[in-house]
């Protein structure tokens, strides 16, 4: 069964404490690999697509990698406008989207 | 501006009274979805669909009805709806599927 497990399920950083979120997913024929931030009480914004293992990508302070089993969000030196949940998702070849539970970030100033 | 609006925002209603809530994105984006949020339960896809008369059922499709006769709009019907239908829901479309997906504003709808 595909599936995408996020961890931790809430976090929280002091401002400059860098760390990272997990994403573990088991599908067959990986199409892709997506973050989001959610803000509350508002839709998910996209951040990063990911395709294959080995993959990165970086957007200020948010670098995302991606292996064969799973991605890791790396935060570096995070201010508290980086607080929000952060949703992983991946693409079966059908075209249907799993998303994780997400983790909530906080950082405090 | 780009953007995937959704209506209504917000809707009380009782269980069987059938309802429809709007989805339209102005990207001419082939691929559009409908999910639905709960505490503890994150985002489930309801339904998708990769073009126009093509549909395809997500992880929690039972209870909603969905049609895409356009590109652009994609919405999501509740036939009779049931208590454990209340929820936070988000639709969403992309470029195609495996694209970034642009999420509409939400529709929070209780069932009572």
């Amino acid at each position: 069964e595909d599936q995408v497990t996020q961890s931790p399920e809430a976090l929280r950083l002091q401002e400059g404490e860098s760390s990272s979120l997990n994403c573990s997913y088991t599908v067959s024929g990986l199409r892709g690999l997506f973050w989001y931030r959610q803000d509350p009480g508002k839709g998910p914004e996209f951040l990063f697509t990911l395709y294959s293992a080995g993959e990165e990508k970086e957007k200020e302070r948010l670098k995302a990698t991606l292996t064969k089993k799973e991605s890791f969000l790396h935060i570096t030196a995070p201010k508290p406008e980086d607080s929000a949940t952060y949703l992983c998702a991946v693409q079966a070849p059908t075209g249907k989207l799993i998303f994780g539970q997400g983790t909530t970030l906080q950082v405090k100033p | 501006e780009a953007q995937v609006t959704q209506n209504p925002r917000y809707l009380i209603t009782v269980t069987g009274k059938k309802l429809t809530v709007t989805c339209s994105q102005n990207m001419n984006h082939e691929y559009m979805s409908w999910y639905r949020q709960d505490p503890g339960l994150g985002l489930r896809q309801i339904y998708y669909s990769m073009n126009v008369e093509v549909t395809d059922k997500g992880d929690v499709p039972e209870g909603y009805k969905v049609s895409r006769k356009e590109k652009r709009n994609f919405p999501l019907i509740l036939e009779s709806p049931s208590p454990n239908q209340t929820s936070l829901y988000f639709c969403a479309s992309s470029l195609d599927r495996g694209g970034e997906q642009y999420f509409g504003p939400g529709t929070r709808l209780t069932v009572t």
